[in-house]
């Protein structure tokens, strides 16, 4: 079956960074896009970007092209999402989730920023 | 952007009754290839959101037919019928015609 396993919680202090993993598996990784998706506490839904997992391109939303990356280890199956410079804003469940149809999400991974 | 606005925020319901969500965007949601991409989510409580229904009105892998999606340019609607304690948490809606994709703002559904 297809499932998307993400890695675990973080606890990082502002400054610092984060990469996060996405593992795809039940299919083939490179025949569909992968996206990312914040969801801040107690907030609704925002698209952050994707990334094509055939090239490797990422295009990223507005709000998310300072400091966060988007990446690829295509022999794993795995994306992966880094953000710089974390600040407390970053504070939130990050989601992947495949394709144009969001149809597949990972479980989410909460990132906590404190000093 | 385009903006997804969900009515109404909250929905109160009971086990077996039947309910709609509605869903607006600030413009069409037609995509030049001729499909509307807008879709379908729910978010239940600590859990990651899923899918139901696609393109307006497809329902997904394993979503039972009490689940219907209608509409069409910038006007949608989610129907639920014999509504189930499963059904209870968050839905979405989310429209990924125009860059980048939005999601609307999320109506819980939660019992009377």
């Amino acid at each position: 079956q297809i499932q998307l396993v993400q890695s675990g919680p973080e606890l990082k202090k502002p400054g610092e960074s984060v990469k996060i993993s996405c593992k795809a598996s039940g299919y083939t990784f490179t025949d569909y896009a992968m996206n990312w998706v914040k969801q801040a506490p107690g907030n609704g839904l925002k698209w952050m970007g994707w990334i094509n997992t055939q090239t490797g391109k990422p295009t990223y939303a507005d709000d998310f092209k300072q400091r966060f990356v988007f990446s690829l280890e295509t022999s794993a199956s795995t994306a992966y999402l880094q953000i710089n410079n974390l600040n407390i804003e970053d504070t939130a469940t990050y989601f992947c989730t495949r394709e144009w149809r969001f149809d597949y999400w990972g479980q989410g991974v909460m990132v906590t920023v404190s000093s | 952007d385009v903006l997804m606005t969900q009515t109404p925020v909250s929905l109160p319901v009971s086990l077996g009754g039947q309910v709609s969500i509605s869903c607006r965007s600030s413009q069409s949601l037609v995509h030049s290839d001729g499909n509307t991409y807008l879709h379908w989510y729910l978010q239940k409580p600590g859990q990651s959101p899923q899918l139901l229904i696609y393109r307006v009105s497809n329902r997904f892998s394993g979503v039972p037919d009490r689940f219907s999606g209608s509409g069409s340019g910038t006007d949608f609607t989610l129907k639920i019928s014999r509504v189930e304690p499963e059904d209870l948490g968050v839905y979405y809606c989310l429209q990924s015609t125009h860059f980048p994709p939005t999601f609307g703002g999320g109506t819980k559904l939660e019992l009377k």
